[in-house]
């Protein structure tokens, strides 16, 4: 199993352009969540989704874009990337809800000039 | 709304040392807290899943306790490593999907 896999790894974008970041996993996982982390806040939730074709906001979700088509990718779109976007993005994902193991994607390093 | 804090920032010890790390929260509902580490440029690695019904787990060199009522987990590492130098992360997970994370304490353990 490759686990949860991240693309690109890097991306630096202009103010205003949009983007897309790309997650899956293999593991059959029904939950998948993005996280950003920012210096000295922590990981905060942005998106979650707990089953193709359902998805719900977390704690900071404005800018951002999600859907989910297959139980397999978990995409998260940027749709007018502003400096305050800047950040490390984490894709999570989780066998099932409340008591179960979130596992970690490598992550995206965004920076937006 | 849950808060996660984590004591100390940052710690600095002799390689051999036995230490602790602190996680404290202001909820005591939770499902689960988990324990991550984190090296620098990379993702998370999760190194012990407590469940709210459980009292601790342990993993080789590290034992994490939690006591729900308070608020408070530990994180101990015995006999520490050079290559135990990381950021280390506790989340708690509320309802459903939400974990909320502390914001780390980078570790060195000097040779």
């Amino acid at each position: 199993n490759a686990g949860v896999t991240q693309t690109p790894k890097f991306q630096v974008l202009k103010t205003g352009q949009s983007m897309t970041l790309q997650c899956a996993q293999d593991m059959n996982h029904e939950y998948m969540s993005w996280y950003r982390q920012d210096p000295g806040m922590g990981l905060r939730l942005i998106h979650y989704s707990v089953g193709a074709g359902i998805t719900d906001q977390g704690e900071v979700p404005n800018g951002y874009n999600v859907s989910r088509s297959t139980t397999e990718d978990f995409p998260l779109r940027l749709l007018s990337a502003a400096p305050s976007q800047t950040s490390v993005y984490f894709c999570a994902s989780s066998p099932g809800p409340s008591s179960y193991e979130q596992y970690f994607g490598p992550g995206t390093r965004l920076t937006v000039t | 709304k849950q808060e996660v804090t984590q004591i100390p920032a940052a710690l600095s010890v002799p390689e051999g040392e036995n230490l602790v790390l602190n996680c404290s929260f202001t909820d005591s509902a939770i499902y689960n807290l988990q324990w991550f580490r984190q090296d620098p440029g990379k993702g998370l690695t999760s190194l012990l899943l407590i469940q709210s019904s459980q009292r601790e787990q342990t993993s080789g060199r590290l034992n994490a306790s939690l006591d729900k009522s308070s608020g408070r987990s530990t994180l101990y590492i015995a006999a520490s490593q050079p290559g135990d130098s990381a950021t280390y992360l506790c989340a708690v997970k509320g309802g459903f999907q939400k974990l909320v994370f502390g914001t780390g304490t980078r570790l060195l353990v000097s040779p």
